[in-house]
């Protein structure tokens, strides 16, 4: 059973449009991240929640809102959608060990 | 500020042995991990250094060095399978958030 789902997993969106990318987690983690991953590169961290109610800037937050409303839902927002937001969007939790747990990816493409 | 560095790509042959660099500058450092990726799919925990020195986990194998800012993940048999990317990254305070490089492609060939 997955513990870290994603939905949409695929999306296409107009430029201004808003999008809302939502991470579902079984894990009963405390910490949600969000990532987005552009071709032939690495993680970059957008935003990220230690817990219900909390949500922190990561290194890229410039266009994106996050939502934590409960332990196991953590939502990323873009309120208005550019070309320069395609990518592949992640969702990870991880609790007090090093390790996070991944969902599968959001793949997003602004037109 | 935090940077982690790989090679962007790394080629072995099936049975013998790959070493995947990675190289940080961090503020602080509170560990290393490496995860495994395959094409198109979510990034799979391996291992997590924290202490220097080699950590033997079979296949995988990771080493670290404080003092140089450098670890490497050790695969050992390879297999053909064992094609992915592989990702670095720093824990670099207490607050759980992980610095990733851009990964190391690494194609093993028959």
């Amino acid at each position: 059973e997955a513990a870290v789902t994603q939905s949409p997993r695929n999306k296409v969106a107009v430029t201004g449009g808003k999008v809302t990318l939502s991470c579902n987690q079984t894990n009963n983690h405390n910490n949600m991240y969000w990532y987005r991953q552009d071709t032939g590169h690495g993680l970059r961290l957008i935003h990220y929640s230690y817990g219900a109610g909390s949500t922190e800037k990561g290194d890229i937050p410039d266009g994106y809102k996050a939502s934590r409303p409960s332990q196991e839902n953590f939502s990323l927002i873009l309120e208005l959608a550019t070309p320069s937001q395609t990518s592949v969007y992640f969702c990870a939790s991880g609790g007090v060990s090093y390790e996070q747990y991944f969902g599968p990816g959001t793949r997003l493409t602004v037109l | 500020g935090q940077g982690v560095e790989q090679p962007a790509k790394l080629m072995s042959v099936e049975g013998t042995f790959a070493r995947v660099n990675c190289t940080y500058s961090t503020s602080g450092f509170n560990g290393l991990s490496w995860y495994q990726q395959r094409e198109g799919q979510a990034p799979v925990f391996l291992s997590y250094v924290v202490l220097d020195g080699l950590k033997d986990s079979g296949h995988f194998s990771t080493f670290l060095s404080r003092s140089n800012g450098y670890s490497y993940l050790l695969l050992t048999e390879l297999q053909i399978k064992d094609s992915a990317s592989y990702l670095c990254a720093v824990k670099g305070t207490n607050t759980g958030k992980l610095t990733f490089g851009d990964g190391t492609v690494l194609t093993v060939k028959p």
